[in-house]
């Protein structure tokens, strides 16, 4: 079965707003990361967020996760054009042997 | 900062013909791992090397596929008879996995390849 699966939404949204996607996983974790990927281009990490850990934040990002429903979350805040990318979460599982399973990803537009 | 670099950036093939992809890690990482993305799928998992051998390989890593770390610095992927579904985007990634970085993987810019 397949990790880290988003929600498969295209956001849409004006500079400014703020952006949330969800992903969500199927079996225990050490950590889940997300990642950023800009049209045909290399994975950027953006965070990375332990089992233990409910919430985290860098700069505009906030990810939370909740492990009884085996789900995360990712919000951007104050969005840029810059921030127009595909988002992906990948999940590290408890005893997968440290390779990481990505889910299908969400593409955010952001509106100038 | 250090990044993971892969060269080259775009591969065109003839289909049975060998191919070797070059990822350079970041330098202080003892961990490395292909990927692959076909076009408009999700990213997918092929193997893990640690201290000169594989750690984990997928189902789609199969014969046609090694890798090699053949100095201090490369590690790269051989693809022995290219198939058409062998065209896909090939992520390098590296980790330190100490207890501070827990894993975090840091992914090169990709080498896409192409089998006509």
């Amino acid at each position: 079965s397949q990790q880290g699966e988003e929600d498969p939404q295209a956001l849409s949204i004006q500079e400014g707003e703020n952006a949330t996607m969800n992903c969500s996983y199927k079996t225990s974790i050490n950590n889940l990361q997300w990642y950023r990927q800009n049209s045909g281009r290399g994975l950027v990490h953006l965070i990375l967020i332990r089992s233990n850990e409910r919430e985290k934040h860098s700069g505009r990002l906030r990810v939370t996760l909740d492990t009884s429903k085996k789900s995360s979350s990712l919000l951007i805040t104050a969005s840029r054009a810059a921030d127009t990318a595909s988002y992906f979460c990948a999940t590290d599982a408890l005893y997968g042997n440290n390779r990481l399973a990505f889910g299908k990803g969400n593409q955010v537009v952001v509106i100038p | 900062e250090p990044e993971v670099t892969q060269t080259p950036s775009h591969q065109v093939t003839q289909m049975g013909q060998e191919v070797i992809l070059r990822c350079v890690p970041i330098s202080n990482h003892l961990y490395f791992y292909w990927y692959r993305q076909i076009l408009g799928q999700k990213v997918e998992f092929l193997v893990s090397f640690y201290n000169n051998e594989i750690s984990e390989k997928s189902e789609i890593f199969d014969d046609q596929f090694s890798v090699e770390r053949p100095d201090g610095s490369n590690f790269t992927l051989k693809i022995r008879s290219t198939k058409l579904e062998d065209s896909a985007m090939y992520f390098c990634a590296s980790s330190a996995r100490t207890i501070a970085s827990y894993n975090e993987q840091f992914f090169g810019p990709g080498t896409r390849l192409t089998v006509l």
